[in-house]
């Protein structure tokens, strides 16, 4: 059974500052997917960034990159220069086909707050 | 173009009532989801559709029922409701096209049940 892990329940994080949160996951398919989606207050699910298994660079989307270690199971997500707009929930996701049709399994979760 | 869009927003149900939450897309895609979210767990499937006509369940299935009578409509349904259901219920799309099947939510609906 695949499994993602989100160890930070929660973080506070400066104004301007990077901040990266952890993602492991595991799975014993070697064709599988990675995301990471936020959550804002209001409620909306965002996506930010995804990363395939045999992408063989790490994949960025402006402000978000994402650190890719295969070998460590580790997916986390950096965002560099924090806004106060990024205070959220973080969640990583994983998609192992082909016989889960899209399915995707969740984190838990790790909330970020960004202080001036 | 609206994208994934949910039908209503908030409901206040009491224990026992039945209610539908229907959920409507415009992207064409093949695959539909549902799922709940509950403070500290993240989001978990309940069903999923992978094409008009044909559902499955997820991993919390128990207490629901699903129909997708049309590509781009995919309805939830609870038939006697209970309070361990109160949650916030996405619905997601996705397609085949473009390799990465990324999900596609809508805004939510905050269910209360009493």
């Amino acid at each position: 059974a695949q499994k993602i892990t989100q160890t930070q329940p929660g973080m506070f994080v400066q104004e301007k500052e990077a901040v990266t949160l952890d993602c492991t996951y595991d799975t014993s398919d070697q064709s599988y997917g990675l995301f990471w989606y936020k959550q804002p207050s209001s409620g909306e699910m965002i996506f930010l960034i995804y990363q395939g298994s045999y992408d063989e660079q790490n994949a960025t989307e402006g402000r978000y990159s994402l650190n890719f270690q295969k070998a460590r199971k580790s997916a986390n997500l950096v965002i560099s220069a924090s806004q106060l707009g990024d205070s959220a929930m973080y969640f990583c996701a994983m998609r192992v086909p082909p016989d889960s049709w899209g399915k995707f399994q969740f984190g838990a979760g790790t909330q970020v707050v960004v202080t001036p | 173009n609206a994208g994934v869009t949910q039908t209503p927003k908030f409901r206040v149900l009491k224990t026992g009532q039945s209610m539908t939450l229907l959920c409507a897309q415009d992207m064409n895609h093949e695959y539909m989801y549902w799922y709940r979210q509950d403070p500290g767990m993240g989001l978990r499937l309940i069903h999923y559709s992978v094409g008009e006509g044909t559902t499955a369940k997820g991993e919390v299935p128990d207490g629901y029922n699903v129909s997708r009578l049309k590509k781009q409509n995919f309805l939830l349904g609870l038939e006697s409701a209970a309070p361990s259901q109160t949650s916030v219920y996405f619905c997601a799309s996705s397609s085949l096209a473009g390799g990465s099947y990324e999900q596609y939510f809508g805004p939510g609906t905050r269910l209360t049940v009493t």
